[in-house]
């Protein structure tokens, strides 16, 4: 079955530091992935997609993602955090034409 | 050019009401896709609609119901509410590739919150 991981429900970190959120994927079809952002009592804006063009995927404000198929992930890095980027961050596979997402990471972000 | 967008924001409804939660797509999306978030998780899929028709279906029962539109808007209907259905509602549109198989990139509206007494 189609399912999603996402270790971690919460991660701390200091503005600054790297970002790294974790996602396994378990899919019998070529997955589509996805990373998006919510921030609080707002909808999901997509950070990136992964459509195996390229494994390293870049989005939007310094966020990246590199797809590895041996080992089913799609991790998003952030070199450096900023104060903003903390919110809920959800892990998607799109590969049935619906997504089916993570439980979701929640980022903190401290001075 | 306008994002998704739903109406209402914010609703509040009595067990065993009936609720309707509406979408209007992006601009040139034809597919229009309805999770739940219940509070403190991931969205769950609920049922997707192409030319007006459910085309895929999450694990939820038939209380639950929709509509497309010729316009590729859409609505999603609760019946006999419980108090399990309070959550936000998502709605997502895409664009359907026929020739590849596969949809687009879901674009998400900022949902409706629905709280059942």
């Amino acid at each position: 079955a189609q399912s999603v991981t996402q270790l971690g429900s919460h991660v701390s970190v200091s503005e600054g530091a790297l970002v790294l959120l974790r996602c396994n994927y378990s899919s019998s079809v070529p997955p589509y992935l996805f990373w998006y952002v919510q921030y609080p009592n707002q909808g999901l804006q997509l950070l990136l997609k992964y459509t195996s063009a390229a494994t390293l995927v870049k989005g939007i404000n310094g966020f990246e993602a590199e797809f590895k198929k041996s080992e089913t992930s799609f991790h998003l890095t952030k070199p450096s955090a900023h104060m903003s980027d903390a919110a809920e961050y959800f892990c998607a596979d799109g590969g049935y034409n619906k997504l089916i997402f993570g439980a979701g990471t929640r980022l903190a972000v401290h001075p | 050019d306008a994002g998704v967008t739903q109406s209402p924001t914010h609703l509040i409804k009595t067990r065993g009401q009936q609720v309707t939660l509406r979408c209007s797509p992006k601009s040139g999306h034809d597919t229009v896709s309805w999770y739940q978030q219940a509070l403190g998780q991931g969205p769950q899929f609920i049922f997707q609609y192409y030319e007006e028709e459910e085309r895929q279906r999450g694990n939820f029962p038939d209380r639950f119901s929709g509509h497309q539109f010729p316009n590729y808007s859409s609505e999603l209907n609760v019946n006999a509410l419980l108090l399990g259905d309070s959550a936000l509602y998502l709605c997502a549109s895409s664009y359907r590739d026929i020739l590849a198989g596969v949809i687009d990139t879901q674009y998400f509206g900022p949902g409706t919150r629905l709280t059942v007494l």
